[in-house]
């Protein structure tokens, strides 16, 4: 089965600050990865995604995340925090070759300190 | 277009009582996937329907758990009885038939809380 890893369960940044989040996922075989956020009271949305093609993937709100095979690591950056960043962020991988099923790390909840 | 539903936001019953979750997915959306998530841990994965058919059960806890989606459109999580450590937040998700690999749409979410 897989599993993710997301490493630090809180993170403060200053507004303004560089965001990373980590996620490192076990899987003999790159699957799909992905970044979702919850911000309060509402859904899991999607942030951004990699199945194919660039490594580098721009998501919405300024996010983008980098997939490295050598790392097996999938962390997600912003240049410059943002107060409306505060939120949950979940990293999560299916398996390409059955699909189906999503294995989720354990989430990073982001404070930006004004 | 309407997201993903579910209903109640929250509910708080009492051990040994029953609780039903109901989740509507996007038209259209063939695929329906049930997921928990207890307090401080991950998200894990209970079952996944593709229209009205039990596709993967594989991470349902036990018996005390039943998902049904008469007609492959709503879909039902009951709990009976519902001890403590079913308390969490149950998400469902919903995505099209033949993008199983790719991104599903998620839930607010119900937060089940039992005392």
């Amino acid at each position: 089965a897989q599993s993710v890893t997301q490493l630090g369960s809180h993170v403060s940044v200053s507004e303004g600050a560089l965001v990373l989040l980590r996620c490192n996922y076990s899987s003999s075989v790159p699957p799909y990865l992905f970044w979702y956020v919850q911000y309060p009271n509402q859904g899991l949305q999607l942030l951004l995604k990699y199945t194919t093609g660039a490594t580098l993937v721009k998501g919405i709100n300024g996010f983008e995340a980098e997939f490295k095979k050598s790392e097996t690591s999938f962390h997600l950056t912003k240049p410059s925090a943002h107060m409306s960043d505060a939120a949950e962020y979940f990293c999560a991988v299916s398996d390409r070759r059955t699909g189906n099923q999503f294995y989720f790390g354990t989430g990073t909840s982001l404070t930006v300190i004004p | 277009e309407a997201g993903v539903t579910q209903f109640p936001s929250h509910s708080v019953i009492e051990k040994g009582q029953t609780v039903t979750l109901r989740c509507d997915p996007i038209s259209g959306h063939d695929n329906l996937y049930w997921y928990r998530r207890v307090m401080g841990k991950e998200i894990k994965f209970l079952l996944h329907f593709v229209k009205e058919s039990k596709q993967d059960e594989s991470g349902m806890p036990n018996n005390r758990f039943l998902a049904e989606r008469t007609g492959g459109t709503y879909s039902t999580l009951k709990v009976q009885p519902a001890e403590l450590e079913d308390s969490g937040v149950y998400f469902c998700a919903s995505s099209q038939l033949d993008r199983v690999s790719y991104e599903q749409y998620f839930g607010p979410g119900t937060r089940l809380t039992v005392t």
